[in-house]
């Protein structure tokens, strides 16, 4: 079974613009959730998204959003970027919903670097 | 304040030897705790969990963690250590009242042969 699946691997941007990450989660996987991982601040979780709902949010700013379609993969926008944006972004599936009872799995990540 | 602190950034054994990664956590009640491992270049992979009972708590890898209620730790020990193993392991805590994952900062394994 394919793993979860980030695209793009690594991506350019400048201050000011906006940016959308993809992930595909592994079939059958109805939960995805996504995470920012930087030097200063550490894994941080953005958000969760089941059945095409937002089910938790972290604590980021407006600017960070994301969505999911009927097929559960996602999408993370990220407008305005920031130089502090620069950071790997994870996307994370799991079965269901309920990041406790349903075991993570992770992509590689996207490589965002804001310049 | 809530938290959950690995006291080690870095941490350098050499291979055979026993390993113990430290994980501290702040909730005024026990909170969901995992463990996992990030390879270089790799996404998270789940190492091993507790929820409720038996405080010593098997996970995949040969990795063994203990809770200790008394000293709000979840320690994460592997008996004798492979070169395989170097990597970042990250302690999470989920509270109770929120089913949101927050991640200690990380501790980097060293592995000499």
């Amino acid at each position: 079974k394919a793993g979860v699946t980030q695209t793009p691997r690594y991506l350019i941007k400048t201050r000011g613009q906006q940016v959308t990450l993809s992930c595909s989660p592994i079939s059958g996987h109805r939960s995805v959730s996504w995470y920012q991982q930087t030097p200063g601040q550490g894994l941080q979780f953005l958000f969760e998204y089941f059945s095409e709902t937002q089910r938790n949010k972290g604590n980021f700013p407006g600017r960070f959003s994301g969505r999911q379609f009927s097929n559960s993969r996602s999408e993370m926008n990220v407008s305005t970027l920031e130089l502090g944006d620069s950071a790997l972004y994870l996307c994370a599936s799991s079965l269901e919903t309920s990041l406790v009872y349903n075991e993570q799995f992770f992509g590689p990540g996207t490589r965002l670097t804001v310049l | 304040a809530q938290s959950v602190t690995q006291p080690d950034i870095h941490i350098t054994v050499s291979e055979g030897a026993s390993l113990e990664l430290r994980c501290n956590y702040s909730y005024g009640a026990t909170p969901y705790l995992f463990w996992y491992v990030q390879s270089p270049g790799q996404g998270l992979q789940l190492l091993l969990k507790y929820f409720s009972g038996d405080t010593l708590v098997q996970g995949i890898k040969g990795f063994e963690a203990e809770f200790k209620r008394s000293q709000s730790s979840f320690n994460l020990r592997k008996p004798s250590v492979h070169w395989s193993d170097a990597a970042e392991y990250f302690c999470a805590v989920v509270p109770k009242f929120s089913y949101i994952p927050t991640f200690g900062r990380g501790t980097s394994l060293i592995v000499h042969p």
